[in-house]
């Protein structure tokens, strides 16, 4: 079974860090991009971050560019976001979700295909 | 605010047929894809490409484009897919992901 499966949430005082991860199973996962999403409570989606299967190529939204960090260990089939600086704006519920088009293979859209369920990061004194 | 643009909230009757749009530079250039998502579940991808479905997407759900707009169109509206409707693409640099800010179906 395809899976993603999201750990690292919790509570955190502004300014300070945390690091999300998502654990990918049933799939290839060095032949895929991966992305970040988040949603604050009773909002819309709003993407967060992107890597290529190889972590080549990175992207940030403007919103969280100079504080969070991409990564990914294809050996342990794992993607990970590191944190930083943390704001009450960023406080949501943090989703991984799997990029459609394996690599090598040209994409016309950005569709993600498989999501997790979610962590959730509070940020709150 | 988004570079994708999408109207708050659309109502159908059921069995009818409603189109939720999704407005944006960046689609001249680049398809979007459209997410459903439901109370407290994880989105779901139901249409991308120029018009794809994956797999188990009921053939009701349809995709189309010109110019600008990106549609999303259900051809009789089931009470089950009352949900969120969200389209992403890329902005207008190319350079980042974007989701506009979600169209709410009511299925009346």
């Amino acid at each position: 079974e395809v899976q993603l499966v999201e750990s690292g949430g919790g509570l955190v005082q502004p300014g300070r860090s945390l690091r999300l991860s998502c654990a990918a199973s049933g799939f290839t996962f060095d032949d895929y991009a991966m992305h970040w999403v988040r949603q604050a409570p009773g909002k819309g989606l709003e993407w967060v971050s992107g890597i290529s299967w190889n972590s080549g190529s990175i992207g940030y939204a403007d919103s969280v560019k100079g504080r969070f960090t991409i990564s990914r260990d294809n050996a342990k089939n794992s993607l990970y976001l590191q944190m930083n600086s943390l704001r009450a704006e960023d406080m949501a519920l943090y989703y991984c979700a799997k990029g459609l088009y394996p690599r090598g293979q040209l994409a016309p859209d950005d569709a993600f295909d498989i999501w997790g369920q979610g962590t959730m990061v509070t940020v709150s004194s | 605010s988004s570079e994708l643009t999408q109207d708050p909230a659309v109502s159908v009757a059921l069995g009818q047929t409603v189109r939720i749009t999704c407005q944006g530079d960046s689609l001249r250039s680049y398809y979007a894809s459209w997410y459903q998502q439901k109370p407290g579940q994880a989105p779901v991808l139901v249409i991308y490409g120029k018009n794809n479905r994956p797999s188990g997407i009921p053939d009701r759900f349809s995709g189309s484009s010109s110019g600008n707009t990106a549609s999303l169109t259900i051809t009789g509206a089931q009470a089950e897919d009352e949900a969120d409707y969200y389209c992403n693409s890329r902005d207008s640099s190319g350079n980042r992901v974007v989701f506009g800010g979600g169209t709410k179906l009511t299925v009346l």
